[in-house]
């Protein structure tokens, strides 16, 4: 079965650093998308970024960047110059194949706090 | 503007009675999806529809059913057969079941 961990409850980052949150996943595919959402207090999900596993290059999407090792099933989020505005639950989810139909399945978040 | 709206934005279910959320998309999504968010967890998939009058059970539909009569509505029932329905739920949907999900922005459901 795909699952989807996140070893980091909570972090704390201070304004204008940078920060890396973990996720790491198991799976047999080969070709597969992973995903990170943010949900701040409003509880909406916000598509974060997206990585492709058949790509090689590392996706980024402004100061929001991911470190993705294959091999080692690992895809970590890099926030940089963080802004108060960052602060979230960030979640890492993994989109899984089942019966014709594709699924996401979600790690239990990891909250973000940034200092001013 | 385009997007997925859910209604209400809270909802407050007493014992034995079912009670529907809403979810509509003007987004021409074909697949849609209902998860069900409890506190310090990850999203959980209930029930997902790739078209219209078809749709899947996912990891937790017990005590849950849907329709799906048209493309941009997706409402989820709670039953009385669901013993614990105090949680956050949140509706999404996508282009085809390759893409991206888009989410919206939730209902709260509390028991009286």
């Amino acid at each position: 079965a795909q699952t989807v961990t996140q070893s980091q409850p909570e972090m704390s980052v201070q304004e204008a650093e940078t920060v890396t949150l973990s996720c790491t996943y198991d799976t047999s595919e080969s070709d597969y998308y992973l995903f990170w959402y943010k949900q701040p207090p409003s509880r909406q999900m916000i598509l974060v970024i997206r990585q492709e596993a058949y790509k090689q290059q590392n996706a980024t999407e402004n100061r929001f960047s991911v470190n993705f090792q294959k091999a080692a099933k690992s895809f970590s989020l890099k926030i940089s110059d963080s802004q108060l505005g960052d602060a979230a639950m960030y979640f890492c989810a993994y989109r899984r194949r089942q019966g014709g139909s594709e699924k996401l399945v979600f790690g239990k978040g990891t909250k973000l706090t940034v200092n001013p | 503007d385009g997007g997925i709206t859910q209604s209400p934005k809270y909802l407050f279910r007493k014992e034995g009675q079912n009670v529907t959320l809403s979810c509509e998309q003007n987004l021409n999504h074909d697949a849609m999806y209902w998860y069900r968010q409890d506190p310090g967890q990850g999203l959980r998939l209930i029930y997902y529809s790739q078209i219209v009058n078809d749709f899947q059970k996912g990891d937790i539909a017990e005590g849950y059913s849907v329709s799906r009569e048209k493309k941009e509505s997706f409402p989820l029932t709670v039953t009385s057969a669901q013993k614990n329905p105090t949680a956050f739920y949140l509706c999404a949907s996508t282009r085809d079941r390759r893409e991206t999900q888009y989410f919206g922005p939730g209902t709260r459901l509390l028991v009286l």
